[in-house]
Order: C-alpha cells, then sequence, then structure tokens
C-alpha cells in the first residue's frame, strides 16, 4: 500500500541552524512528492513539489528538498531556520487524480 | 488572490445535530477533496470529486457522513447525526485533475461535538 513516513514528531533548532526533515515514500510507480506547512489555526500551506526532473527542488521561504529514489526519500532542508518557520510540516505522495496521502507530520519548533 | 474559502471556521454542536459544513474552491478547479484533520489519525482523506461527482467516499463513514457539491462553486459536507469522535478539523482542497498541480486548502473547519 501507498504510504509515507515522517520520522520525527518533534524536531528542535535554534535560529539560524539549519534544519533537515526526513520523509520517506513508498510508492510502486513514480511518484509526485509534495511537501506543505500548517501553523497553528491554518489550513496546508504547498512549500514545494516533486514531479519530475531535477531532483533538487526549490520551494518558497527558502526550503528545498531532495528526491533519491534509491533512498525512497524527499527530505526538506533550509540552510538557516527562522523563528518563524516553527510550524508541523507534511510530506505527501500524490496518487492517481490529486489524491494526497499524508505522513503523520513533523512539528519544528524553534529557539532563540 | 484565488483560495478555498471554508464555513464556518469553527462549530460547536450537541451531540445528535446536524452540522453542515461549506467550501468553495478556488475557481476553474475541477477537483474537490475533503479531508479530516485528528491528532490520532492525522489527516485523512474523507471524499474526492471530480468535475462535482464522486469518485472516492471509501474514507467516509457512510451511516452519518454525506458529501456534495451542489455546484461547481460549492462543496458541502454533511454529518448527521453528529458524535463527539467528529471533533476534528475538516479541510477542504480544491485542484486542478489536468496537468500535474498541487491542492489548494481552505483554512478548515474546527468542529467541536459535545
Amino acid at each position: 500500500a501507498q504510504s509515507v513516513t515522517q520520522p520525527d514528531i518533534h524536531i528542535t533548532v535554534s535560529e539560524g541552524a539549519s534544519l533537515e526533515l526526513r520523509c520517506n515514500y513508498s510508492y510502486g510507480a513514480t511518484p509526485y512528492l509534495f511537501w506543505y506547512v500548517q501553523s497553528p489555526g491554518q489550513g496546508l500551506q504547498l512549500l514545494l513539489k516533486y514531479f519530475s526532473g531535477d531532483t533538487l527542488v526549490q520551494g518558497i521561504k527558502g526550503f528545498e528538498a531532495e528526491f533519491k529514489r534509491s533512498q525512497s526519500s524527499f527530505n526538506l532542508r533550509k540552510p538557516s531556520v527562522h523563528w518563524s518557520d516553527a510550524a508541523e510540516y507534511f510530506c505527501a505522495v500524490r496518487l492517481y487524480g490529486n489524491k494526497l496521502v499524508f505522513g503523520a507530520g513533523t512539528i519544528l519548533r524553534v529557539k532563540s | 488572490d484565488a483560495r478555498v474559502t471554508q464555513t464556518p471556521r469553527h462549530k460547536v454542536t450537541e451531540m445528535g445535530q446536524e452540522v453542515t459544513m461549506r467550501c468553495q474552491p478556488i475557481l476553474g478547479h475541477n477537483t474537490v477533496f475533503w479531508y479530516r484533520q485528528t491528532m490520532m489519525q492525522g489527516l485523512e482523506l474523507l471524499a474526492y470529486f471530480r468535475n462535482r461527482a464522486p469518485l472516492d467516499d471509501s474514507g467516509m463513514p457512510k451511516d452519518r457522513f454525506s458529501a456534495e457539491m451542489p455546484d461547481a462553486t460549492l462543496a458541502t459536507l454533511k454529518i448527521q447525526p453528529s458524535e463527539p469522535r467528529d471533533s476534528a478539523v475538516y479541510f477542504c482542497a480544491s485542484g486542478l485533475r489536468e496537468g500535474v498541480t498541487e491542492a489548494f486548502f481552505g483554512q478548515g473547519t474546527r468542529l467541536t461535538v459535545v
């Protein structure tokens, strides 16, 4: 069955430090992958997406993600975290017809 | 600025009452999704429409939940009768079937059933 695993429930980083959030997927076909961010009380906002081509994808707010087919991973990175990045981050894989399967999410805390 | 609009943003109701949540998808989008978010289950897909026709509602409890699209600008999710375990945030999202695009999410309806 198709699934998305985010192994880290919580991550705490210092402001200015680098960040990597892990995502592993299980999907038989070519995956279409997404990272969404959710601030408290808000909906999900798309950070970036991978459909094909260059495996390093740039997104909004300085985020990037790298697709590694051999590892079935799509990890999200940011070189320098800002306090406003504190939120919950969701990785998702698209199935047929734009149906998304989400990971359980990773809550990012930023300490000053 | 095109966006998905959900109403109400918050709803508190008593067990047994009917609840209707509404969603206005982005104009021109032909796919609509209803997701439910809880602490225990995370984000679950309840129903999925394309061109107003339901394609997949396997994630929805059929005995009490129903989802419809009366027209292209309105999607509804109804719970009757509501139960405390239905307390959650319900998100609507819309997208385009053609091409490979993302789903755009509304801000959600936070439902509390007491």
